[in-house]
């Protein structure tokens, strides 16, 4: 089974603050994505990355940057943490974009509920 | 992506078949039918995905229209820990994105 591993499931931070929230798989996926999901709002898609080191703007990258060194491993990270940043992230891979439809099946980790005071 | 349509809550008894509905009248004839589903405190799981055919796998069965403007996820022996919030969503091969909607909330009930 895929298996998507976000490094924390609750996490607090203070505004300003720089957050690192950190997602690993372990299916040697091309693609990574990361959405926060609101109440109302459903999944917004934040950034997205086809390859190491590549990196693509979702719907709302403002206050986001991303990194992806290796290709298991793809980082979310606030700059300057703002209160409109609490939510819940979450983290998910798929294998290439192009082809069937089985191939583009998202996997997800279990979130961060990230809070920011 | 084409906009869908599903109720907003459904019960089912435990053991029974839950059959929930989606219409997607606006599907393009490139776009894929996807299922997943959330449980509480989790992140979505993927369940299942079709395009014209009927699929089945170890979770569920999706039956789609022949005109493709509707489709029924099908978990044939519901548990209890199929409690959850069920997505339907479609989506055109090669997009980036999943447009989450806001689901069925489908109870199981002992």
């Amino acid at each position: 089974d895929v298996k998507v591993t976000q490094s924390s499931r609750y996490l607090v931070k203070r505004t300003g603050e720089k957050v690192f929230l950190e997602c690993v798989q372990d299916m040697d996926h091309e693609n990574m994505f990361w959405y926060r999901q609101d109440p109302g709002l459903g999944l917004r898609l934040i950034y997205f990355s086809y390859d190491v080191k590549m990196k693509e703007k979702g719907d709302i990258p403002e206050g986001y940057s991303v990194s992806r060194e290796k290709k298991e491993r793809f980082s979310l990270i606030l700059e300057s943490a703002s209160t409109n940043q609490t939510s819940m992230y979450l983290c998910a891979s798929s294998r290439g974009l192009i082809g069937s439809g089985s191939s583009q099946a998202q996997h997800f980790g279990d979130g961060t509920r990230l809070s920011i005071l | 992506d084409a906009k869908t349509t599903q109720p907003p809550s459904m019960d089912c008894a435990e053991g029974r078949a839950a059959n929930l509905p989606c219409n997607h009248s606006t599907i393009s004839g490139n776009e894929y039918v996807y299922w997943y589903r959330q449980i509480h405190s989790q992140g979505p799981q993927y369940i299942i995905h079709g395009l014209k055919n009927n699929e089945t796998n170890e979770m569920a069965s999706l039956i789609i229209t022949e005109d493709r403007k509707s489709s029924t996820l099908i978990l044939p022996h519901a548990t209890l820990r199929d409690t959850a919030v069920y997505y339907c969503i479609v989506r055109q091969t090669g997009a980036n994105n999943l447009f989450f909607g806001t689901g069925t909330r489908l109870t199981v009930i002992p």
